[in-house]
């Protein structure tokens, strides 16, 4: 299996460019969550979707971002306009929800971003 | 919002020796997690807990689910190099997937040879 894939792996863009993070969860699963890390707030949710379907969106920080899952294959976070504060590495993961005590959630390697 | 109190902020130790960490919350979890974290990845799931009380081994790891459901301890015995990385607790409201995970802020642990 493949793994939670990310692209692209590093981002340098200055400030006010829209910026396109990208996530390919594993095969079948049917939960996908985007955390974003830094060394002030370390890990922290931003949005998540169970089939395609945005169910929280409550720790995405302003209307500068935005999350969507056109398919169950396939998400995007967009950052519109960015501002240096959004540097960050942003993780996706993935979950196939099942029986209770199941169901992993699988980090992709993370999306670097630095905006200048 | 909840917030998990990681202690301690990092560590450096002797190759074989044994290492503990904790973490508390102010409030209650169904499910308590390990993760590890190395350089340029994502975190890896090294423990899941899912009833108070409840101690689990993963080889040299140890974890423990406190009866309170607040609060989590992790050791490795025999450290060695590459167990060196960040080490998150992480608190989960459901028993599964389906919810996500609150994180603490992270145990940096450095061994040396």
């Amino acid at each position: 299996d493949a793994g939670v894939i990310q692209s692209p792996r590093h981002e340098v863009t200055e400030m006010g460019q829209e910026v396109t993070l990208r996530c390919k969860p594993i095969s079948g699963h049917d939960y996908l969550f985007w955390y974003r890390q830094t060394m002030m707030r370390g890990l922290e949710l931003l949005i998540y979707f169970n089939n395609n379907v945005p169910i929280d969106d409550s720790g995405m920080p302003e209307d500068r971002f935005s999350a969507k899952m056109p398919n169950a294959s396939f998400s995007t976070l967009k950052i519109q306009p960015s501002e240096p504060r959004d540097s960050a590495v942003y993780f996706c993961a993935s979950s196939l929800a099942g029986q209770d005590y199941e169901g992993t959630q699988y980090f992709g390697p993370g999306t670097r971003l630095l905006v200048l | 919002g909840q917030q998990l109190n990681q202690s301690p902020q990092s560590m450096f130790i002797q190759e074989g020796e044994d290492v503990s960490m904790n973490c508390t919350s102010s409030s209650i979890f169904n499910t308590w997690l390990w993760y590890k974290q190395d350089p340029g990845e994502g975190p890896v799931l090294l423990i899941a807990l899912y009833k108070a009380g409840e101690l689990t081994s993963n080889g040299r790891l140890t974890a423990q689910f406190g009866i309170t459901r607040k609060d989590s301890f992790l050791n490795i015995s025999a450290s060695i190099p590459s167990d060196v990385g960040i080490y998150f607790c992480a608190g989960q409201m459901g028993n599964s997937g389906n919810t996500p995970l609150v994180f603490g802020k992270g145990t940096r642990l450095s061994v040396i040879a």
